[in-house]
């Protein structure tokens, strides 16, 4: 059982809007930015949002995260069929003194 | 930036294993470093991480006193010393990269090696 919670799986039709939440606890996402990531089947995961609500160069606007006491959400727009993928949330837990990982998202896009 | 692993193995339940990390690309010593696992089928993991100097550690409590997480940053490398290895530790095992922010996100990863406890 992961330490961050998120929903196991959303679905939305292309062209819509997708929120993917992550809950935690005053001692990691309280404290502590939060980092998303996306993940295709094979490869290595791709940070998409850092410190709650920053993207890395090259990630488009489409993708957006934010942070309210112990949530985090992401949000995610104008689906495409290319964002089927898993998603996880992370964050350091300052109890645990431990990186910690939602236990992950599987976005369909129908 | 380049993060590149090594190692990965079949072991037997109980035995030990070492991976490394290649870094190449930016100045390693400036930055913290960790290893993060993925089971077959499973999510993300995080393993544990070290400072830019080797000075402070810290790891999972399903590692704790089996995997010792170091750092040579004379060659660039970061490994993962593995014993007592178990079932449970099936999975690949990613290098990733601190910023130098002090943000706890990865931006970098490696490709992953393939760790397989089993008899």
């Amino acid at each position: 059982q992961s330490v961050l919670t998120q929903p196991p799986a959303v679905s939305a039709a292309p062209g819509d809007k997708v929120t993917i939440s992550c809950s935690g606890n005053r001692f990691n996402i309280g404290n502590n930015h939060v980092s998303w990531y996306q993940q295709f089947p094979g490869t290595a995961p791709k940070l998409l949002v850092y410190d709650n609500s920053e993207r890395p160069s090259g990630i488009p606007d489409r993708f957006s995260g934010s942070k309210s006491g112990t949530s985090a959400t992401l949000g995610i727009t104008g689906l495409q069929t290319g964002d089927e993928a898993d998603y996880y949330c992370a964050t350091w837990d300052d109890s645990l003194r431990a990186g910690v990982f939602g236990g992950g998202t599987k976005l369909t896009v129908l | 930036v380049y993060l590149v692993e090594s190692g990965g193995a079949l072991v037997h339940p109980g035995g030990s294993l070492r991976l490394s990390c290649e870094a190449s690309g930016f100045t390693f010593s400036s930055h913290w470093m960790a290893w993060v696992r993925q089971a077959p089928g499973k999510g993300l993991e995080w393993v544990a991480n070290i400072k830019q100097d080797g000075s402070q550690t810290y790891y999972v409590d399903s590692v704790k006193g089996r995997f010792t997480i170091s750092r040579d940053n004379v060659n660039y490398l970061v490994y993962l010393q593995m014993n007592s290895l178990r079932a449970e530790d099936t999975a690949v095992y990613y290098c990733v990269r601190y910023p130098l922010s002090g943000s706890t996100s990865f931006a970098y990863w490696g490709q992953g090696t393939l760790v397989t406890v089993s008899s």
